[in-house]
């Protein structure tokens, strides 16, 4: 059962528009929402992140939106640019009572063409 | 020291061997983690330690077994692996109550 979902596989955007990766979740007990970056043979890199209590961060050319009525949230890139071209991972955290614990979706390929 | 570092970065190992992966951070965060991610599948949650004890353990088989030394050290026992093993195993850590995941490059294992 996939609690965190990333329908797109892949995405392909011009240099200097907008990048909207999504990500959909099924677990309500959710309440932290993370964005990490992952390029080839390294570890996943965090991005931004956004509290259950919020629906908007923004840091730099990245914003995160969450709609928690629809259990989904998107991350903005603006402008791109091709050194964005990477793997991105929604990611979703729950407090439990052995700590917390983060759920990764599949993955959206984003490629930034110049 | 913003990083975990992750040691060694690929192994190569026989069924028949036992080996070890070690990750290491000096961030004093007191939460740590193994991830293991297949080729163009997301990072899966393997182990969480917190406070040097093992607080979630993901169902993984025996073949696993973690280690952590210290507040710094997580290590990763192998034994006995089969080729479908092979993949990358991530280190993560946090602070015990924030979000703030910092993860190493990982050690990209193969089991022949």
């Amino acid at each position: 059962d996939q609690q965190v979902k990333q329908n797109s596989p892949s995405l392909s955007v011009q240099e200097g528009r907008i990048s909207i990766l999504n990500c959909d979740y099924t677990n309500s007990m959710f309440d932290y929402f993370l964005w990490y970056k992952k390029y080839p043979a390294e570890g996943p890199t965090f991005l931004i992140s956004i509290s259950s209590i919020k629906d908007k961060n923004e840091d730099g050319r990245f914003t995160v939106f969450l709609n928690k009525s629809a259990k989904h949230l998107s991350l903005h890139i603006v402008p791109s640019q091709p050194g964005d071209s990477a793997v991105y991972f929604c990611a979703a955290s729950a407090r439990g009572e052995y700590g917390n614990k983060l759920v990764f979706g599949a993955g959206t390929i984003l490629r930034v063409k110049s | 020291d913003t990083e975990v570092t992750q040691t060694p970065k690929h192994l190569v190992m026989g069924m028949t061997n036992k080996k070890s992966l070690k990750c290491e951070q000096h961030m004093g965060h007191r939460a740590m983690y193994w991830y293991k991610q297949k080729a163009k599948k997301p990072p899966e949650l393997m182990f969480v330690y917190s406070y040097e004890k093992l607080s979630i353990n993901e169902s993984v088989p025996s073949r696993f077994s973690p280690e952590c030394p210290n507040s710094s050290l997580l290590n990763l026992h192998l034994h006995a692996l089969q080729p479908e093993d092979s993949a990358l195993y991530l280190c993560a850590s946090s602070q015990s109550e924030n979000y703030g995941y910092t993860f190493g490059s990982g050690t990209r294992l193969t089991v022949v």
